[in-house]
């Protein structure tokens, strides 16, 4: 069966330093991987998707950056956190178009 | 439009009630509409997916797909204490259907 791994669970960082949050997926291969970030309260906000190593789409232009280094691997970045970067990252698979996304634990990251 | 629109609530409905959650998209052309069920804290869940006009039923769970108006919806029936979440609706965007988009989601409290 699939499982999505995704780390820290929880992460405080001071403003300005960098991010790395990692997630992969296991029992699957060629996934479509997505992160999404959830400020309190509100829905989920597409930030970056890819349907192959290498293959990146952004979503919103911001100070964070995604990269697929293998199959079932997918890091989001950031050289320099804001305060408005808080909040829960959550990284999601699905096995192609059209078909439904498995979400991984989340990280709540807090800048503080 | 948003892509994909849902009424922030709070919704609250008293237990036993059927709870009524509602989903407008604006691609004409999605083929396939998804709810996910989310606790406080948690991470999203796949709770239905629908793919065709009509109706499609899940244990207590109903999503109910009209294409020609734009609009999936999700009843509850016999709600619960336990059925207290938000609940988000996903539909994946053309060209490709590789976006899967996000409404902001329903927060959906029952009351004992």
């Amino acid at each position: 069966s699939q499982t999505i791994h995704q780390w820290p669970a929880t992460l405080v960082q001071p403003v300005g330093s960098p991010l790395s949050l990692e997630c992969t997926v296991e029992g699957t291969s060629n996934p479509n991987l997505y992160w999404y970030r959830q400020a309190a309260g509100r829905g989920l906000q597409l930030l970056f998707y890819s349907v192959g190593i290498g293959q990146i789409s952004s979503e919103v232009p911001q100070n964070l950056s995604a990269s697929r280094p293998q199959d079932r691997q997918f890091i989001l970045s950031s050289k320099k956190l804001l305060l408005s970067d808080s909040g829960f990252y959550l990284c999601a698979w699905n096995s192609g178009q059209n078909t439904e996304a498995f979400f991984g634990q989340g990280t709540r990251l807090t800048v503080v | 439009q948003k892509e994909v629109e849902q009424n922030s609530g709070p919704l609250s409905v008293p237990e036993g009630a059927i709870a009524s959650l509602n989903c407008t998209y604006s691609d004409r052309g999605s083929q396939s509409f998804f709810w996910y069920r989310q606790y406080s804290g948690k991470s999203p869940e796949l709770i239905m997916s629908i793919y065709s006009n009509g109706d499609k039923e899940d244990g207590r769970f109903t999503a109910q797909l009209n294409k020609a108006s734009q609009y999936v919806s999700l009843l509850i029936r016999d709600s619960q204490p336990s059925d207290s979440a938000t609940y988000l609706c996903a539909v994946p965007y053309l060209p490709g259907a590789q976006k899967l988009v996000f409404g902001q989601g329903t927060r959906l409290t029952i009351n004992p």
